[in-house]
């Protein structure tokens, strides 16, 4: 069975710290990496990994993923209280006719001003 | 562009007795997934829609859970009846395409159902 673990489960930190968060897989047929913020509600899109080694950025965001060790990172530097959310890593691997997403249990991040 | 919307936001019924969960994908979205999130689990895959058929329905937990996609528009999930371990919140996602990206998959905010 496919499986996403995050961690830490959740950290509280100060405005203005800089924030690793950690996924790691196990995948059969893995064809990419998401990670979406969920604040309140709907988890919203953040960045889609395919290739190892190539970090993504937005902003005070970046992800990098490492196919080698199966897992990924999200960064967040500059911390503000708008950063605090569950922050989810999903993983799209193929299931027979289509593709299958899998979710980790999630990050909680509290920013603290 | 309206996005995915689910209802109710939020239920809460009593043990053994039926609710039903309704999604409405982006329009033009042949592709509907439902998930739901457990008390302190992370988020799992039920089924999938591509318009009216169930793709894959691995995910369903019992036959108490019954999903259907009626004309390849909205869906419902009903669960029926509902035990206390049905607790969490149930999200709906939609995508164009079925070999997604992740920046296509639309998720609802989700339909929170507490059982007492």
């Amino acid at each position: 069975e496919d499986k996403v673990v995050q961690s830490p489960l959740s950290l509280v930190v100060h405005e203005g710290d800089t924030v690793t968060l950690n996924c790691s897989y196990e995948v059969t047929n893995f064809r990419s990496l998401l990670w979406y913020k969920q604040e309140k509600k709907a988890p919203t899109f953040l960045f889609m990994l395919t290739s190892s080694g190539i970090e993504k950025k937005s902003g005070r965001l970046s992800s990098i993923l490492d196919k080698k060790e199966l897992s990924s990172i999200l960064n967040i530097t500059a911390t503000q209280t708008g950063d605090s959310a569950i922050y989810l890593c999903a993983v799209v691997g193929r299931a027979g006719a289509g593709n299958m997403l899998t979710f980790g249990g999630g990050t909680r991040l509290m920013v603290k001003p | 562009e309206a996005g995915v919307t689910q209802f109710p936001s939020h239920s809460v019924i009593e043990k053994g007795q039926t609710v039903t969960l309704r999604c409405d994908p982006i329009s033009g979205h042949d592709n509907l997934y439902w998930y739901r999130r457990v008390m302190g689990k992370e988020i799992k895959f039920l089924l999938h829609f591509v318009k009216e058929s169930k793709q894959d329905e691995s995910g369903m937990p019992n036959n108490r859970f019954l999903a259907e996609r009626t004309g390849g528009t909205y869906s419902t999930l009903k669960v029926q009846p509902a035990e206390l371990e049905d607790s969490g919140v149930y999200f709906c996602a939609s995508s164009r395409r079925t070999d997604f990206s992740g920046n296509t998959i639309y998720f609802g905010e989700g339909s929170w159902l507490t059982v007492v």
